[in-house]
């Protein structure tokens, strides 16, 4: 079974440009989450979609969006960046999700690392 | 304001060594305590997780320790190897409601097993 892939792998942006990250879930798995990770930091909680709905979202600005299509690939975008976006940014999908949710174990991609410039 | 602290940033243990990596929460709301390791320029993977019912989960080499009253878990791996050498995260998270998949991660802890 194929995992959890996301393009590009590296990139490279200037201050004030947009950039938009894909993700493709594991077959079967429905939900798929954004995490970005920093030195020091952690992961920190992006957001959660499921069926193409978003259910759940982080902290973080309104520059930060994401959308998920009905085959659950999903994709996150990032407006007029900033030196601070500057991360590695996770997608993990998993299984089953639904009304009857039990949290579970996340399936990370190998991540999109983004530099700004 | 980071939900779950994780100590120490990083370790270094000798072959054979036992390591220890903790993690502290405040949300009693929580009941679900993975740990994932992560390899260079690889995307975490779960490694072990526990829930509050009981205080410890042993697999392989590695233990989750939990003590509900204090709010902390903690890893242990034992006769570490060369090979166990990455970045370790403890997480946290809480099921219903609008948390859908939403995991609380530490800071990371890298360990460096020497041979």
């Amino acid at each position: 079974k194929a995992g959890v892939t996301q393009t590009p792998r590296y990139l490279i942006k200037t201050r004030g440009q947009q950039v938009t990250l894909s993700c493709s879930p594991i077959s079967g798995h429905r939900s798929v989450s954004w995490y970005q990770q920093t030195p020091g930091q952690g992961l920190q909680f992006l957001f959660e979609y499921f069926s193409e709905t978003q259910r759940n979202k982080g902290n973080f600005p309104g520059r930060f969006s994401g959308r998920q299509f009905s085959n659950s690939r999903s994709e996150m975008n990032v407006s007029t960046l900033e030196l601070g976006d500057s991360a590695l940014y996770l997608c993990a999908s998993s299984s089953p999700g639904g009304a009857q949710f039990v949290v579970g174990e996340l399936f990370f991609g190998e991540g999109s690392r983004l530099t700004v410039l | 304001q980071q939900q779950v602290k994780q100590s120490p940033q990083s370790l270094i243990v000798q072959k054979g060594g036992i390591s220890i990596i903790n993690c502290a929460y405040e949300n009693t709301a929580f009941d679900y305590f993975p740990w994932y390791q992560q390899f260079p320029g690889k995307g975490p993977a779960l490694l072990i997780a526990i829930r509050p019912d009981v205080s410890e989960k042993k697999e392989g080499r590695f233990t989750i320790s939990f003590n509900k009253s204090a709010k902390q878990f903690s890893l242990h791996i034992m006769d570490s190897q060369p090979g166990d050498s990455a970045t370790y995260f403890c997480a946290a998270s809480m099921s219903g409601g609008n948390n859908f998949n939403k995991f609380y991660f530490g800071s990371g802890t890298k360990l460096n097993v020497k041979p």
